[in-house]
């Protein structure tokens, strides 16, 4: 069975700081791969996603990820965070194997400082 | 575009009734719909996939008696809750996809909070 992981779940930056959010998944077959935001007290919505081709995605709003197969991983960056970044992400997956579903990761609540 | 609603956004109901959440997609016609939970401090959890005019698929562990869906038109589905108790308390959130497959992008709901008292 597929799972996602986020290893942080909550972070604190002043505006400025660079962005890193952390994302594993486990699974031996082909991924899909996904990060979504929830700003507060609104509905998720895509930031950006991989299915092939070149493993740097980049998104919205400045946002990118880099999907590492050999290391399950698909990490958010974002070079300089906004005060209007803050907002919880939700990295998830999904796969063939599992007719699409999407499974998601715990999320990650960022705060982000003025 | 692709905007999808929920109603309501908050209920509260008493032990032992039943509730009706709708989830509706505004500007497109959304041939699958997904219902997910989502538990204090964790993850979206799928309940259930339903297509327009078909039986919903529920995921392993999820009672099909408890929590009926019906996705009568390419707009609608509702979730109910029926005889809700205290632990069915949750955020619950839908998402609506014009097609399936790998290219799903799902469009999420803004989540309905159910309280059973």
């Amino acid at each position: 069975a597929q799972s996602v992981s986020q290893h942080n779940h909550h972070v604190i930056l002043s505006e400025a700081a660079s962005l890193e959010l952390g994302c594993n998944y486990s699974y031996g077959g082909t991924v899909n791969l996904f990060w979504y935001v929830q700003y507060p007290g609104q509905h998720l919505q895509l930031l950006l996603k991989y299915f092939s081709g070149d493993p740097l995605v980049k998104g919205i709003k400045g946002f990118e990820a880099e999907f590492i197969k050999s290391k399950f991983s698909f990490n958010l960056r974002k070079p300089s965070v906004q005060w209007s970044d803050t907002a919880e992400y939700f990295c998830a997956v999904n796969a063939k194997d599992s007719s699409y579903k999407l499974i998601f990761g715990s999320g990650t609540r960022l705060l982000v400082r003025p | 575009g692709a905007v999808v609603s929920q109603h309501p956004s908050r209920v509260i109901c008493k032990s032992g009734t039943s509730v009706k959440i709708e989830c509706r997609s505004l500007d497109f016609q959304a041939t699958t719909m997904f219902w997910y939970r989502q538990f204090p401090k964790k993850s979206l959890m799928l309940m259930a996939t339903s297509n327009e005019g078909s039986k919903a698929t529920y995921e392993q562990g999820v009672e099909k008696d408890k929590f009926l869906i019906n996705h009568a038109s390419l707009t609608l589905s509702t979730l109910t809750v029926t005889s809700a108790h205290p632990e069915d308390s949750s955020f619950y959130i839908c998402s609506a996809s014009h097609r399936a497959g790998a290219y799903n992008e799902q469009f999420f709901g803004p989540g309905t909070r159910l309280t059973v008292l």
